[in-house]
C-alpha cells in the first residue's frame, strides 16, 4: 500500500505570494492533518480534515486554509506569504473513524516552503 | 503556550548504551502519548505509544515509562543504535482513538556514536 504522498516536495516563494500544497493520503484513510514544522517549534498542529469537514483547527492566523476532496486527497493553502512562514508542511493520514485503536497518524514526507 | 515540552534539543550516546528521552506535559486532559522518530527529508514515523491507564509500555528495545503525577514521560532505548540517531517527538492527545489531534513536542536530536 502507498503511503501519503505530498507535492510539491521543495518550493521557493516571495513575500506576499500565496501557495498551495497537496496530499495524498493512504488509500482508504479518511482523515488528513497537516501540521507546520520549524526549528525549535516542533510540529504546530495546523487542521484536520475528515469527510470534507475541517474537524480541528489550530491557532494559525486566516491566511491559513484548507479543503478535503471526496477523494480523502487535501490541500492547505497559505495567502500573502511571509518570511516566518518558512517551513516544513508535513500531512499525516489516519483511518478514523474505523481504523486502529491507537491514535496512530501515517506522515508523509513534507514539503518545504522557503519563503524569499 | 507548550503544552508538550522535550526541555533536551540533543542528546548523544554511545552505542550499546542506554538512551533516555524525556518529555514534559502541562494539560491534564492527556490521556494518550506517543513516540514518533523523524529521519532528515522524511515524515515522522510512530515508534511506540502509551496509555494513562498504564505506567510502562515496551516494544523491544523501546520503553516508554509514564509519570501521571508528575506529568512526565520518558522513552528508553537499550541497547542504542547508530541507526537509532534521530529527531524523536514526543506527542500527546485527548483520546486514544485514531483521528484524534496530536500535541508534539518541540523534539530531541539523538546521536548514537559507534
Amino acid at each position: 500500500k502507498a503511503g501519503v504522498t505530498q507535492t510539491p516536495r521543495y518550493l521557493i516563494k516571495t513575500r506576499g505570494q500565496q501557495v498551495t500544497l497537496s496530499c495524498s493520503p493512504i488509500s482508504g484513510h479518511r482523515s488528513v492533518s497537516w501540521y507546520q514544522q520549524t526549528p525549535g517549534q516542533g510540529l504546530q498542529f495546523l487542521f484536520e480534515y475528515f469527510s470534507e469537514t475541517q474537524r480541528n483547527k489550530g491557532n494559525f492566523p486566516g491566511r491559513f486554509s484548507g479543503r478535503q476532496f471526496s477523494n480523502s486527497r487535501s490541500e492547505m493553502n497559505v495567502s500573502t506569504l511571509e518570511l516566518g512562514d518558512s517551513a516544513l508542511y508535513l500531512c499525516a493520514s489516519s483511518p478514523w473513524p474505523s481504523g486502529s485503536s491507537n491514535n496512530e497518524q501515517f506522515f508523509g514526507p513534507g514539503t518545504r516552503l522557503t519563503v524569499l | 503556550d507548550q503544552q508538550v515540552k522535550q526541555n533536551s534539543p540533543s542528546l548523544s550516546v554511545q552505542e550499546g548504551r542506554i538512551s533516555i528521552l524525556n518529555c514534559d506535559y502541562t494539560n491534564s486532559m492527556f490521556d494518550y502519548f506517543l513516540w514518533y522518530k523523524k529521519y532528515p527529508a522524511e515524515g515522522p514515523t510512530f515508534l511506540i505509544s502509551i496509555s494513562s491507564i498504564k505506567d510502562k509500555n515496551e516494544d523491544g528495545r523501546f520503553t516508554v515509562f509514564l509519570n501521571k503525577s508528575a506529568k512526565h514521560l520518558s522513552l528508553h532505548i537499550v541497547p542504542s543504535q547508530p541507526g537509532d540517531s534521530a529527531v524523536y517527538f514526543c506527542a500527546a492527545s485527548v483520546g486514544e482513538t485514531s483521528g484524534s489531534r496530536l500535541t508534539f513536542g518541540e523534539g530531541t536530536q539523538l546521536t548514537v556514536n559507534p
